[in-house]
């Protein structure tokens, strides 16, 4: 069965500071993974995605996500956090047989503190 | 921002109305998605359509039913709306046939059934 887990409910940095959320995934083949960010009374958007390839995905606003095939990780991550970067985050995969359907993490809360 | 829209915001209704939740695109997607969200909780495939007259249930059990007629709408519809069904609900569409199917949400509907 496919899923990922974010074993973070919530993380907690002071602006300026890099990031991280985290995230593991299990598929089986390969794994198409994705970051979505949700800020309140709002969808979801898309930050980035791993398909194939370099191991480190660049995606919006300044986001970037690694891909470690060895630890079934993909953690985002952000060199330098900003107050307006707090928000739900979501890590995604897609299904490997069908194409259809995402699964999607519990969500992890990023708060940023000036 | 993406060119998907949902109607309405915000609802609260009784137990036992009819009620469909609306979705539009103007993208030219030809999948589309709809799913449960809990507030700040992980999301829930409850059904999805990859293109016109194509409707599939997902993971979630759900008592709504979906209709697609036409590319751009999508809508869910309850036909007895009961306490259980507070939740919010996140359309969703994506290009079909590419590989990395990113998925493009609504602003989301929140539903309280009294």
């Amino acid at each position: 069965a496919q899923s990922v887990a974010q074993p973070e409910d919530q993380v907690n940095v002071a602006e300026g500071n890099p990031l991280t959320v985290k995230c593991t995934y299990s598929v089986s083949g390969n794994p198409y993974l994705f970051w979505y960010v949700q800020y309140p009374n709002r969808g979801l958007q898309f930050l980035l995605k791993y398909i194939t390839g370099d191991n480190l995905v660049k995606g919006s606003y300044g986001f970037e996500a690694e891909f470690n095939k060895s630890q079934t990780s993909f953690h985002l991550k952000k060199p330098s956090a900003l107050v307006s970067d707090s928000a739900l985050y979501f890590c995604a995969v897609r299904d490997a047989r069908n194409f259809n359907k995402f699964y999607f993490g519990s969500g992890t809360k990023l708060n940023v503190k000036p | 921002e993406a060119d998907i829209y949902q109607t309405p915001r915000y609802l609260v209704i009784g137990t036992g109305k009819k009620i469909t939740l609306e979705c539009s695109q103007t993208m030219g997607h030809d999948k589309m998605y709809w799913y449960q969200q809990d507030p700040g909780m992980e999301l829930h495939l409850i059904h999805y359509s990859y293109g016109v007259n194509s409707t599939e249930k997902g993971d979630l059990s759900s008592e709504s039913t979906v209709s697609r007629i036409r590319t751009e709408h999508f809508p869910l519809t309850l036909e007895s709306a009961r306490p259980s069904h507070t939740s919010q609900y996140l359309c969703a569409s994506s290009e079909r046939g590419g590989r990395t199917d990113t998925q493009y949400f609504g602003p989301g509907t929140r539903l309280t059934v009294l």
